[in-house]
């Protein structure tokens, strides 16, 4: 079980937008600013898409977002397109010697 | 260009050991700290250990303790990790990645590690 919670799945059209949640605690994501959002495609390494909950690495489009609200930091995809199918992944320092990881969200892009 | 590119990796039985490699170019790896993530099939990813700039700080979680250690030369640029008494749950894809505040920037290709 991880200690971040994120939706299985989250879907929209071309041109959508969508929003994946990832819950934690006070103790993690609510607790610090260094949650960040990983993009997986199948078979691929992960790539940084957002650190310290909403900057951008030089390279990500601006159609990539992050937020949080308490302890459930967002990461919003606006103007879904083909190539953002793939999995997402939260993750945010807890206090300890590594950060913990959310599930994972399977993006599909109807 | 900023890269990591890994190598290792493969099968081998229960107990055996295994060893991992990640080299670095394109930036200063001596100024990060670096991590291995792993990967089981179809399931999230995982931290595994942890060396910081100097390679005079180590980290491990609590399931490769005692099994996994980490190491780098600065001088080569490269990043290492050994595994042994290997365990089925060891099997998955491992990464290495560079680690600044808390963020992942950089990512090897990954390579692939089955107990079997």
């Amino acid at each position: 079980q991880s200690a971040l919670t994120q939706p299985p799945s989250a879907s929209g059209s071309p041109g959508q937008s969508v929003t994946i949640s990832c819950t934690g605690t006070s103790s993690d994501v609510g607790g610090y600013n260094y949650v960040s959002w990983y993009q997986q495609h199948p078979g691929k390494a992960p790539k940084l898409m957002i650190y310290a909950v909403s900057k951008r690495p030089s390279g990500v489009p601006d159609r990539f977002s992050g937020s949080r609200s308490g302890n459930t930091a967002s990461l919003i995809v606006s103007g879904l397109q083909a190539e953002d199918e793939g999995d997402y992944y939260c993750a945010s320092y807890a206090g300890g010697d590594f950060v913990v990881f959310g599930g994972g969200t399977k993006v599909t892009v109807l | 260009e900023v890269q990591l590119v890994q190598s290792g990796g493969g099968v081998v039985q229960p107990g055996g050991s295994l060893r991992l490699s990640c080299a670095a170019s394109g930036f200063t790896f001596s100024n990060y700290y670096m991590t291995w993530f792993r990967q089981a099939p179809g399931k999230g990813l995982e931290s595994v250990a942890k060396i910081n700039q100097d390679g005079s700080g180590k980290y491990y979680v609590s399931s490769v303790k005692g099994r996994f250690t980490v190491s780098r030369d600065n001088a080569k640029n490269s990043l290492t990790l050994q595994m042994s008494s290997l365990r089925d749950e060891d099997t998955g894809v491992y990464y290495c990645a560079t680690e600044d505040f808390w963020r992942m920037d950089v990512w090897g290709q990954g390579t692939t590690v089955t107990v079997s």
